[in-house]
């Protein structure tokens, strides 16, 4: 089975902290994705990647950045940590492929506070 | 550009009766793919079935089954004999696929989900 493990299923800061969100897969995916979901909202793409060091913004990147040094392992950054960023976080993993039926695999959540 | 439709934030069924969820979208893409996931209280999202958009039969896994309309953009998705377990939340989501010789990074777009709550 796909193992996506994220680092931490709560975390609490303050803001303007720096903070990482670490995500790892087992499954030697080519691609990986940052969502946030809010309440009413979904789940909304912040960044994704493609293959190592590449990336590519989604639909609400402001305020993040991304990493990705090793094909296993994705972090989203909070660059200085804000009230709004106060959310649940999921990352995901897929193949890359030219078919569409493949899923995305996701971990189980990081429920982020910011005070 | 994309977009997703669950009309309804919450839906109560009783257990062992089957319940419908249902999923509208919208693309000018000819091909796609689209996904239902179950997120339960526990925060996790887990994959429950897929139809793509030329397969001619509606998709079906176990208790999970996908009524595809394809000409009204629906993919709802049939829960048949309900479980307690089965109370969580449900989200459709489409992915599109590029044209031929081009790279799918995998992009999914999701509704806003709807939660289901299975009374005993």
């Amino acid at each position: 089975d796909v193992k996506v493990t994220q680092s931490s299923r709560y975390l609490v800061k303050r803001t303007g902290e720096k903070v990482f969100l670490e995500c790892v897969q087992d499954m030697d995916h080519e691609n990986m994705f940052w969502y946030r979901q809010d309440p009413g909202l979904g789940l909304r793409l912040i960044y994704f990647s493609y293959d190592v060091k590449m990336k590519e913004k989604g639909d609400i990147p402001e305020g993040y950045s991304v990493s990705r040094e090793k094909k296993e392992r994705f972090s989203l950054i909070l660059e200085s940590a804000s009230t709004n960023q106060t959310s649940m976080y999921l990352c995901a993993s897929s193949l890359r492929t030219a078919y569409s039926n493949q899923p995305q695999h996701f971990g189980d959540g990081t429920r982020l506070s910011i005070l | 550009a994309q977009k997703i439709t669950q009309t309804q934030p919450g839906m109560f069924v009783q257990e062992k009766e089957a319940v419908t969820l249902d999923c509208t979208y919208d693309t000018s893409d000819p091909s796609y793919g689209l996904f239902w996931y179950k997120q339960p209280s526990s925060g996790e999202m887990i994959f429950l079935i897929y139809q793509g958009s030329y397969d001619q039969q509606n998709a079906t896994e176990g208790r999970y089954s996908l009524n595809f309309q394809k000409a009204r953009k629906s993919a709802n998705l049939v829960i048949s004999a309900s479980q307690l377990g089965d109370s969580a939340m449900y989200f459709c989501a489409m992915r599109e696929v590029p044209n031929a010789g081009g790279t799918s990074y995998g992009k999914l777009t999701f509704g806003q989900g709807t939660i289901l709550t299975v009374h005993p």
